[in-house]
C-alpha cells in the first residue's frame, strides 16, 4: 500500500491549490480517504473524507465551503481542493486512507504535500 | 466539536523507561480513539487503534486503555527509536479531532 501526493505548492493569498493523491497496492474503492493538515510546528487537524466507492463527503466546518474532495476512480487518485487561500492555510497536507470506509483510523499516508501562501 | 486534551505536553525519559501519556475526551467516545506517532518531516504511523488495538508490525512495548473519556498510551521500555511525538484522534464523530501532541524527547 502506497499512498503518493503531488509536489509542493506556492499559491498568493486567494488563490486555490490542487494536491492530488494517487494510490498504489490496494483496490481504490474499498478503503475511505482522508484529508490532514499540519501547519509548521503544530498539531494535526483532519480537514474532511471520502468515501471513495460513491464520493460522499464530510467536511470539518473550519474549510466546508472552500473545500473540495474529489477521487478519479480510473487512475486511483484522490483530489483535494482549497479555495480562497489564506496565509493561515500554510500546511503540510497528508492524505491518508481510512482502515476500512469511515472508522477515522489511518493506517496509510501520503508522504505530504507543503503549500505555502504568502504575497 | 469534541476536544481531545493530551498530558503533558512534553515528557523527558531515558532508554529502558516506562513512558504513559494520557489523553481526555470533552465527552464521551466509548473507544473510538487511536493513537498516532509522528518522527520529523515524516508523516504519522497508526500505532493503536479502538483505543486497545495494536496496529499489525507495532512493537508489543506499545499498549492503549481506556474507554469512555480517559485513554492512556504506555511504552513499557522505551527504545532509541520511540523518541517522537505522539497524537491521540477520536473517530466517534465528524469532525474527527486529534490531541495536540505530546512530545517524547531524551533525558
Amino acid at each position: 500500500v502506497q499512498l503518493v501526493q503531488s509536489g509542493g505548492e506556492v499559491k498568493k493569498p486567494g488563490a486555490s491549490v490542487t494536491v492530488s493523491c494517487k494510490a498504489y497496492g490496494y483496490t481504490f474503492s474499498d478503503f475511505g480517504i482522508s484529508w490532514v493538515r499540519q501547519a509548521p510546528g503544530q498539531g494535526l487537524e483532519w480537514m474532511g473524507w471520502i468515501n471513495t466507492y460513491n464520493g460522499n463527503t464530510n467536511y470539518t466546518q473550519k474549510v466546508r465551503g472552500r473545500v473540495t474532495m474529489t477521487t478519479e476512480t480510473a487512475t486511483n487518485t484522490a483530489y483535494m481542493e482549497l479555495r480562497s487561500l489564506r496565509s493561515d492555510d500554510t500546511a503540510v497536507y497528508y492524505c491518508a486512507r481510512d482502515q476500512d470506509d469511515s472508522t477515522g483510523y489511518f493506517d496509510s499516508w501520503g508522504q505530504g504535500t507543503l503549500v505555502t501562501v504568502s504575497s | 466539536d469534541i476536544q481531545m486534551t493530551q498530558s503533558p505536553s512534553s515528557v523527558s525519559a531515558s532508554v529502558g523507561d516506562r513512558v504513559s501519556i494520557t489523553c481526555r475526551a470533552s465527552q464521551d467516545i466509548s473507544s473510538w480513539l487511536a493513537w498516532y506517532q509522528q518522527k520529523p518531516g515524516k508523516a504519522p504511523k497508526l500505532l493503536i487503534h479502538a483505543a486497545s488495538s495494536l496496529q499489525s508490525g507495532v512493537p508489543s512495548r506499545f499498549s492503549g486503555s481506556g474507554s469512555g473519556k480517559d485513554f492512556t498510551l504506555t511504552i513499557s521500555s522505551l527504545q532509541p527509536e520511540d523518541f517522537a511525538t505522539y497524537f491521540c484522534q477520536q473517530t466517534k464523530s465528524f469532525s474527527w479531532t486529534f490531541g495536540q501532541g505530546t512530545k517524547v524527547e531524551v533525558k
